[in-house]
């Protein structure tokens, strides 16, 4: 059974940055490319950016870009989101999503993971 | 703003039929047949219901069922039930120069 599990809650100071992984279970973890995709207190889906594992590659939405890096480790099958410099906007609900590789659907989303920015 | 318009609520009385629709342009929902729809209920994470504009992933009640027509697409539900009240999702690749992947601002679902 496909499982992402991802890490707790944060709540961190503006400027300061936070990473949240993404542990994956069942499957292939190379057939899949994983995308991190946040969710601001009452609004919308918005999508950050992806990695592909096999490759390392990752790419970003221009919004976040200099700002998020997306990393994975194929040894234990996670994959991390930082961002950076922090602020109150981007107080929301950060989820990653698995894609098959050479789809274009996220296919199983993680729990969600709540990052706070205050002062 | 989002990419995708949604209209923000719709409602139906159980058994009826509803649609919901999501507009893009011709770099996204008019230029690909990559359109999935989501389902969030609160404190969820989202579900997929819907993939590339009309597949349905197993485990998914055929009463979902998407189709696409120029540049916006449609999630219909039939036999509208309860445990559809949710928050509803369109998302779409996109050619944009700016980012790969696109959603709607999301359509929240009564049963009435």
């Amino acid at each position: 059974q496909v499982q992402l599990v991802q890490s707790g809650a944060e709540v961190k100071k503006p400027g300061s940055s936070v990473k949240v992984s993404c542990k994956a279970s069942g499957g292939t973890f190379s057939s899949y490319t994983i995308s991190w995709v946040r969710q601001a207190p009452g609004q919308g889906l918005e999508w950050m950016g992806r990695i592909i594992p096999i490759l390392g590659i990752a790419n970003y939405a221009q919004k976040f870009q200099g700002r998020v890096t997306i990393t994975a480790d194929k040894s234990t099958s996670t994959a991390y989101m930082e961002l950076s410099s922090l602020r109150s906007e981007d107080t929301a609900v950060y989820y990653c999503a698995r894609l098959l590789v050479g789809s274009y659907y996220f296919q199983h989303w993680g729990q969600g993971t709540l990052v706070t920015v205050s002062s | 703003q989002s990419a995708l318009t949604q209209p923000a609520s719709v409602s139906g009385s159980p058994g009826q039929s509803i649609t919901i629709s999501c507009t893009g342009t011709s770099s996204d929902v008019g230029g690909y047949n990559y359109v999935s729809w989501y389902q969030q209920h609160p404190g969820k994470a989202p579900k997929l219901m819907i993939y590339d504009v009309s597949n349905r992933p197993s485990g998914v009640s055929n009463r979902f069922s998407g189709s696409k027509s120029g540049n916006t697409a449609s999630l219909t539900i039939s036999g509208l039930q309860a445990e559809d009240e949710a928050d509803y999702y369109c998302s779409s690749y996109t050619s944009s120069s700016t980012l790969n992947w696109v959603f709607g601002g999301g359509t929240k679902l009564t049963v009435l």
